[in-house]
């Protein structure tokens, strides 16, 4: 069946650069398109960016120049690079099978502290 | 983009009673080649990823219940949650997917009295 999870250091420190990937399974990468969403302690949703089936990338342009999201179609992973991290960056990070959609992974916190 | 405004914050009712959430875009999201609208709403428990209850503004995603039901056109829109039960307590989300970047509501936290 259709499954994401998100991995990645729960803690990075400021203006460090946050790495996480996305592992899925149920479903190839170049069928369908993988967005990440973040959502800061106590805060709503927002949308951070989109690696589409066909290789095409798009950012939040709030983000965009701190922000890179890649792939490997053979490993099933979709990776987000953040740069230069503050502590308004502290949020838990999902990964979902298109959007709206209801295939979400379980989500990583991600803590930015020194 | 476009900006989903939602309303209220936050409400609390008793099990059983009708509960409405309304979400409004600064942008119609209804496209004149299928008339369809582009709007989701998500339902997020304490502790867990958002669930996908409704899209195209009124299609309940499979498996949902159907006092669950989405309504509305254009630029105004609203969840309708009827006899709610004590499983309901959940923050909602409104979602647009009519154009890129997608955005989301601010929410709604539903409390059970």
């Amino acid at each position: 069946q259709v499954q994401l999870k998100e991995s990645g250091p729960g803690l990075v420190q400021p203006s460090q650069t946050l790495s996480l990937t996305c592992t899925v399974s149920g479903f190839s990468l170049m069928d369908y398109s993988v967005h990440w969403v973040r959502q800061p302690p106590g805060k709503g949703l927002e949308w951070m960016g989109r690696m589409k089936y066909d290789g095409d990338t798009y950012y939040n342009s709030a983000l965009k120049s701190r922000l890179s999201i890649s792939r490997d179609t053979s490993k099933s992973q979709v990776f987000l690079k953040m740069n230069s991290l503050q502590t308004e960056d502290t949020a838990i990070y999902y990964c979902t099978r298109e959007l709206p959609g209801p295939w979400w992974g379980q989500g990583v916190m991600v803590t930015v502290s020194s | 983009d476009i900006v989903m405004t939602q309303s209220p914050s936050s409400l609390a009712v008793s099990a059983g009673e009708t509960v409405t959430i309304n979400c409004k875009s600064s942008q119609s999201l209804l496209s004149s080649g299928n008339q369809k609208n582009y709007l989701a709403w998500y339902q997020q428990k304490p502790g867990q990823s958002p669930k996908l209850l409704i899209y195209l503004a009124s299609t309940r995603e499979s498996g949902v219940p159907d006092r669950f039901i989405g309504s509305g056109s254009g630029t105004d829109f609203t969840l309708t949650i009827s006899s709610v039960q004590a499983e309901d307590l959940a923050d909602y989300y409104c979602q647009q997917h009519y154009s890129y970047p997608p955005t989301f509501g601010s929410g709604t936290k539903l409390e059970i009295k």
